[in-house]
């Protein structure tokens, strides 16, 4: 089935450290591949996307992401997590299901920063 | 800048009642979605639209419906609103497929 899973509900990180949050995907042709983030009360806001060439890419806010397609992941990453990034990020992931193209959405890892 | 505006910010209903979800988006975008998020779920599709008088089943369209008469309009109606039904609904709108989504900043609703 098609599915994307995001495997960390919670992580915490020092104010300075470095981030990774972790997306993998079961999908059998190449996606279309995103990463939001809500602040709380809010909406969800596009961080960055992938549709093809560099796997590599960077978005807002000083995040990148790097697609894996032997590993079906696309992993968020972050060198310097700043206390205003607490907040929920979502992974998702566009695939063709049911006769339409759809944006699949992870669980969400909600991210603390400690001082 | 795109804008997705949502009536409500919060809604609380009783057990029972008609309740509508309204969402306007000003960019004259194609394709408009109904989210439904809980905790530990994400986000799941409730209901979808192409186009105008157009509509599709998401993942969970069980006890909802909706309505788009206007291309910036897309509705969600609860016939019959139930206590399983309390969570925060998005409305999110797109150019095109696979083209980001734009959100709109949410409605929690509680049915009592």
């Amino acid at each position: 089935a098609q599915s994307v899973t995001q495997p960390d509900i919670h992580i915490t990180v020092s104010e300075g450290a470095s981030l990774e949050l972790r997306c993998n995907y079961s999908y059998g042709a190449t996606p279309y591949l995103f990463w939001y983030v809500q602040s709380p009360g809010q909406g969800l806001q596009l961080l960055l996307k992938y549709f093809s060439g560099d796997t590599l890419v960077q978005g807002i806010k000083g995040f990148e992401a790097e697609f894996k397609r032997s590993q079906s992941s696309f992993n968020l990453r972050k060198p310097s997590v700043h206390w205003s990034d607490a907040a929920e990020y979502f992974c998702a992931v566009g695939m063709f299901s049911g006769g339409y193209n759809k944006l699949i959405f992870g669980a969400g890892t909600r991210l603390a920063v400690h001082p | 800048d795109v804008k997705v505006t949502q009536s409500s910010r919060y809604l609380v209903k009783r057990t029972g009642e008609k309740v509508f979800l309204e969402c306007v988006q000003d960019m004259d975008h194609e394709n408009m979605f109904w989210y439904r998020q809980d905790p530990g779920l994400g986000l799941r599709l409730i209901y979808f639209s192409y186009d105008v008088k157009m509509k599709e089943k998401g993942d969970i369209p069980e006890g909802y419906s909706v309505s788009r008469e206007k291309k910036e309009r897309f509705s969600l109606i609860l016939e019959s609103a139930s206590t399983n039904q309390t969570s925060m609904y998005l409305c999110a709108s797109r150019t095109g497929t696979n083209s980001p989504l734009h959100f709109g900043n949410g409605t929690r609703l509680t049915v009592t």
